[in-house]
């Protein structure tokens, strides 16, 4: 079992859709983080949870929601996408925030917005 | 200004071909961390190494190796004998005093049969 599982790989949505992005980490990990990577541009940091609790929210729009139930798991609720918003939505996870430690990737969704 | 540069936006080299993947960082802080990351066509970005300002050794690993210079503040990652499984875009980054990681642009490197 891969250490961080996101779902789905793909999504595709029209403007007006609600969707959710979801991602599990099974590595004991606290600090989860969301990442928007797009074409020519570097990662780009959106959030960061740190024991459920959000630690970083980087002058995201409000049309993207996180939520963090518990440790292991972290959602990303989009509401009313623009079509630069086609990314794609890495989740990552690492031993505790702000130690410096790795971070582990899940594979990405990738989102187009039509 | 780019805390975290990496110029080679693409490198093509020929399978056995040895390959080095420049980075060059810009920071005030003291204390910071760099790291390379490797992302396959999966997606998932793979951790490869993790380095501290205070550090310099060169580490190597298999084929890969790493040079750490604070003097240019580089820290170059090199392949020797590259295989075609090398094929990835490869990510330098770089952790300040604040804790937030800095990503490069990347450099996306082919490695032809």
């Amino acid at each position: 079992e891969t250490g961080v599982t996101q779902t789905p790989r793909h999504l595709v949505m029209g403007m007006t859709n609600k969707k959710s992005l979801k991602c599990e980490q099974h590595l004991g990990h606290n600090a989860m983080y969301w990442y928007k990577q797009s074409a020519k541009k570097p990662l780009e940091l959106m959030f960061v949870y740190s024991l459920e609790e959000r630690v970083e929210n980087n002058s995201v729009p409000s049309r993207f929601s996180p939520e963090c139930p518990n440790s292991s798991h972290l959602f990303l609720h989009l509401h009313t996408l623009q079509p630069e918003d086609s990314a794609l939505y890495l989740c990552a996870s690492s031993q505790e925030w702000g130690d410096n430690s790795p971070l582990h990737f899940g594979n990405g969704t990738r989102l187009t917005v039509t | 200004a780019q805390k975290v540069t990496q110029a080679q936006t693409e490198i093509s080299v020929v399978e056995k071909e040895d390959v080095t993947l420049d980075c060059v960082y810009e920071t005030r802080d003291t204390t910071y961390y760099l790291f390379w990351y490797k992302q396959p066509p999966s997606g998932e970005l793979v951790f490869l190494i993790r380095r501290n300002s205070f550090d310099e050794q060169n580490e190597i690993s298999g084929r890969y190796s790493w040079n750490f210079q604070k003097s240019t503040s580089s820290f170059n990652f090199t392949i020797t004998a590259s295989q075609v499984v090398d094929s990835a875009v490869y990510f330098c980054a770089l952790s300040e005093e604040d804790d937030k990681i800095i990503f490069g642009k990347g450099t996306r490197l082919h490695i032809l049969p």
